[in-house]
């Protein structure tokens, strides 16, 4: 099982409409989770980060987060061509000792259809 | 401006030489790292840096090697033991090293292509 599984889409969507991305980890003991958006040829670019149960707001973005299942997922509102993206899941793990680490996904593809 | 500078923005490296790939950061972030990115895959981990003159092995280190001899900077060279290089690389830095809530700051990447 991979560590942070994401699908890969493309997930397509007329403008103006919910993208729904979403994310699934291994580690139960994760306490840190973040969206970051990717242009194609460009580098990530955090968009929002959550760290407790539930919803987490911020503009046309909202975070979901679930523990108990294991699940953090992305909501896009009234989704833009602009916000064609790749979307990365990254999950904060334990790494070896006493160390954590980041832990991304393959990322989902957005495309908003104008 | 206060950022992350990686250079050159496209490498291309012959078969059996070493190439460096520069970072620099002005944004006074203890923690730097390096991922390599290839297509339709997630950030892999190849080295980290907590602090002045330590560095630790990442998930990919084999055919990599690192220095960090000042805070602001972090090369990396991709040495001919790396059997296939091409990919896009990217350094990010925090301001320290991944806690439970730190935030990842990235540069703008370079592309690694073999001749």
């Amino acid at each position: 099982q991979k560590e942070v599984e994401q699908n890969s889409g493309p997930l397509s969507v007329p403008e103006g409409a919910i993208a729904s991305l979403n994310c699934t980890y291994s580690d139960r003991v994760s306490q840190s989770f973040f969206w970051y958006r990717q242009y194609s040829g460009k580098s990530p670019e955090l968009i929002m980060s959550i760290y407790s149960n539930g919803d987490k707001e911020d503009g046309r973005f909202t975070a979901q987060l679930n523990k108990a299942s294991q699940y953090v997922s992305l909501l896009i509102r009234d989704s833009q061509p602009s916000d064609s993206a790749t979307y990365l899941c990254a999950v904060n793990m334990r790494g070896g000792g006493a160390t954590n680490k980041l832990i991304f996904g393959t990322g989902t593809l957005l495309a908003v259809q104008p | 401006d206060g950022g992350i500078t990686q250079s050159p923005k496209y490498l291309f490296r012959k078969e059996g030489q070493n190439v460096t790939l520069s970072c620099e950061q002005n944004l006074n972030h203890d923690a730097m790292y390096w991922y390599r990115q290839d297509p339709g895959q997630g950030l892999r981990l190849i080295y980290y840096s907590q602090i002045v003159n330590d560095f630790q092995k990442g998930d990919i280190a084999e055919g990599y090697s690192v220095s960090r001899e000042k805070k602001e900077s972090f090369p990396l060279t991709v040495t001919s033991a790396q059997k296939n290089p091409t990919a896009f690389y990217l350094c990010a830095s925090s301001p320290q090293h991944q806690g439970t809530s730190e935030k990842l700051f990235f540069g703008s990447g370079t592309q690694l292509s073999v001749l």
